[in-house]
């Protein structure tokens, strides 16, 4: 069964760098698009980007400047990282496994960004 | 960038009634790039429908999905309590992922 687990710091500062794993189980990364995804309290979902196994990447263009998603095959990991955050992204953050849909999903992680 | 129009905003039903979700692009999306997500609170959310009409593994039949073009729909055609939830929309069709910003069912 394939599963997805979130990892990383709670609580970030402001103007600091975000960064988190998805650490992913009972299956390949290969032949897959991996997404990050966030969710701010009360509010829709946002797509974050991916990364192609292969190691191409897309990213939303509202948070291209800021963002960067990263592959390690040989811990079947992939991260993100957000620099220069702000109160604006603190969320319940989620990884994803993609083929176009979503498929599978992490349970998400809370981040806050607070001094 | 595709955007997505979900409507309504919220959509007040009681159990076994039918529920009609509506999902609109700001551009063509071809149907087999159209999917639906259910989340209930404190969840992930849940994949519910792929190429705009194809239910994944183990979503009831109660679930449909139709539409092509622009203009996409979920139906629940008999809502059950587990049902009530946040709906969401999502394109795949371009380079980028965009998500529509959710319809929420709840209880009358």
């Amino acid at each position: 069964q394939v599963q997805l687990q979130e990892s990383g710091p709670g609580l970030v500062k402001p103007s600091e760098t975000l960064s988190l794993t998805c650490t992913l189980s009972g299956g390949s990364i290969s032949g897959y698009y991996w997404n990050w995804i966030r969710q701010s309290p009360g509010k829709g979902l946002e797509w974050i980007g991916f990364i192609y196994y292969s190691g191409n990447t897309n990213y939303n263009p509202s948070l291209r400047s800021r963002v960067t998603i990263s592959l390690d095959t040989s811990k079947n990991q992939f991260s993100l990282n957000l620099t220069s955050v702000t109160a604006a992204d603190t969320a319940v953050y989620y990884c994803a496994r993609d083929w176009g849909y979503m498929d599978v999903w992490g349970k998400g992680t809370t981040v806050t960004v607070s001094s | 960038e595709i955007v997505l129009t979900q409507s309504p905003g919220t959509l007040s039903l009681s159990p076994g009634e039918r529920a009609t979700l509506s999902c609109r692009a700001s551009q063509r999306v071809s149907s087999y790039y159209l999917a639906w997500y259910q989340q209930k609170p404190g969840q992930a959310p849940r994949l519910l429908i792929s190429g705009a009409s194809s239910r994944a593994t183990g979503i009831p039949d109660r679930f449909s999905g139709g539409g092509s073009g622009t203009d996409f729909t979920l139906t629940i055609t008999r809502l059950e309590p587990e049902d009530f939830a946040v709906y969401y929309c999502q394109q795949y069709g371009g380079s980028a992922r965009t998500f529509g910003q959710g319809t929420k069912v709840e209880i009358k």
